[in-house]
């Protein structure tokens, strides 16, 4: 059975950081193009971060609104995916969902800034 | 960015009848479109990729079609189940775009 755990959301004030850790079982982790994709309180979705598999160099990619602020990142020892988030600010908050190139996704995670 | 626009916002349709929901992209995204159902507190679940191939397990009264910058997502004889707000995802190219969602409800 696929799944995939997101863990590490909750209340931060704006300009703090969080990391959000995405854990995985079920499928082949590592030749998986792994995502990030948030919703925001009016419930629209948007694409966040991608990182790619050792064959494609990890090559990671942004949208423009967290480019510099926010880093994905894997570990295939650990099948787990990561978004380090930076200066977050008010219009960061909503659902954070980790997703295996769209197939799979998590329940999601709430990250709430506020202060 | 590519733009997606997708419509109607919302609609609602009676049990077993046919209903469409349309997605179009500022420029061509040569078939690389998914469609997704998201149900209330639940994540999006994908239903259709490249446009007009149906993800496994999802139920054969949902198609997708299109080509260029217009594609759109069917479900025939609508099932109570499906009641779900439905969102298109360009992957063309980056950034990824999502369309901004339509809600479906029974009439």
């Amino acid at each position: 059975e696929v799944q995939l755990v997101e863990t590490g959301g909750g209340l931060v004030q704006p300009g703090k950081s969080l990391k959000l850790t995405c854990a995985t079982s079920g499928f082949t982790f590592s030749n998986a193009w792994m995502d990030w994709v948030r919703q925001s309180p009016e419930k629209q979705l948007e694409w966040v971060a991608q990182i790619k598999d050792k064959s494609n160099n990890y090559a990671t990619y942004y949208a423009e609104s967290v480019k510099g602020r926010f880093t994905i990142s894997r570990d295939d020892s650990k099948s787990s995916v990561y978004l380090q988030m930076n200066s977050l600010k008010e219009e960061d908050t909503a659902i954070y969902y980790c997703t295996g190139g769209g197939d799979y996704w998590g329940q999601g995670v709430m990250v709430t800034v506020s202060s | 960015d590519i733009q997606m626009t997708q419509s109607p916002a919302s609609l609602s349709a009676s049990l077993g009848e046919t209903v469409t929901i349309e997605c179009r992209a500022s420029e061509d995204i040569y078939n690389g479109l998914a469609w997704y159902q998201q149900k209330p507190g639940k994540s999006p679940q994908l239903l259709i990729y490249n446009a007009n191939s149906l993800h496994t397990g999802v139920p054969s009264r949902f198609s997708g079609s299109g080509s260029g910058t217009q594609y759109s997502l069917k479900i025939n004889s609508l099932q109570s189940e499906d009641v779900a707000s439905y969102f298109c995802q360009q992957y063309y190219d980056y950034p990824y775009t999502f369309g901004a969602g339509t809600k479906l409800e029974l009439k």
